[in-house]
């Protein structure tokens, strides 16, 4: 258990809708990170937050968005979903904020879109 | 970006042999080399990392090893064993990014035979 959890842990919905990913990073860590899995595309950096900003932007697309609330605690919000969105969606937290710290990945939200 | 590439995406040996698994980077400034290992329906472990400023790292019967010269890492594991079985990622950070994003290579299946 690396500390790092996530809900809901399976998620299926339709094109056109919008979800909303949780997570909640390790004690003590500040930064958030944001990765999509997929069959073709392997895992790919979406977004990282820390202590509640921005800090780096991958390839997020436009439809998706994210937030670290004061309580460090992360939310991705995915919209107008594309059958293509389907994926693994995992959350990453570290204590720092620069390069070179260790992540640690949560369990995963695995998205369906019909 | 940085660019990550891993060889070979499977892999299959016996009980008690030795595996290797070999990924290259294009970004000469990365300086963080993490190992994940992700089992079915589980997100990635971290397992082993290794920092630009060390050639060598080993833990128990795994080993990294970095040469930045070349720009390649490669992760050996001795002695294998049925519960290795699982697929492995290799990761660079640090590089010219202004945060902590880490970029994934595309994963190796290994298949421990018992």
């Amino acid at each position: 258990d690396s500390g790092v959890t996530q809900t809901p842990k399976h998620l299926i919905t339709a094109t056109g809708q919008r979800v909303t990913l949780r997570c909640s990073p390790r004690s003590g860590d500040l930064s958030v990170y944001w990765y999509q899995q997929s069959l073709d595309q392997g895992l790919q950096f979406l977004i990282q937050y820390y202590n509640g900003e921005e800090r780096a932007k991958g390839n997020i697309l436009e439809r998706f968005s994210a937030q670290q609330f004061p309580d460090l605690h992360s939310e991705l919000n995915l919209s107008s979903l594309e059958l293509g969105d389907s994926a693994l969606y995992f959350c990453a937290s570290s204590v720092g904020g620069s390069y070179g710290g260790e992540q640690f990945f949560g369990p995963g939200t695995r998205l369906t879109v019909l | 970006g940085e660019n990550v590439e891993q060889h070979p995406s499977t892999l299959s040996v016996q009980e008690g042999d030795s595996a290797v698994i070999k990924c290259t980077y294009s970004d000469s400034a990365s300086n963080y080399f993490p190992w994940y290992k992700q089992e079915l329906g589980k997100g990635p472990q971290l397992i082993i990392d290794i920092r630009s400023n060390v050639g060598e790292k080993k833990d128990q019967r795994i080993a990294v090893t970095l040469n930045k010269t070349a720009k390649h890492f490669s992760l050996h594991i001795t002695e294998t064993q049925p519960e290795d079985s699982a697929v492995y990622f290799c990761a660079a950070a640090g590089g010219r990014n202004t945060g902590n994003q880490f970029y994934f290579g595309t994963g190796t299946s290994l298949t421990v035979i018992p």
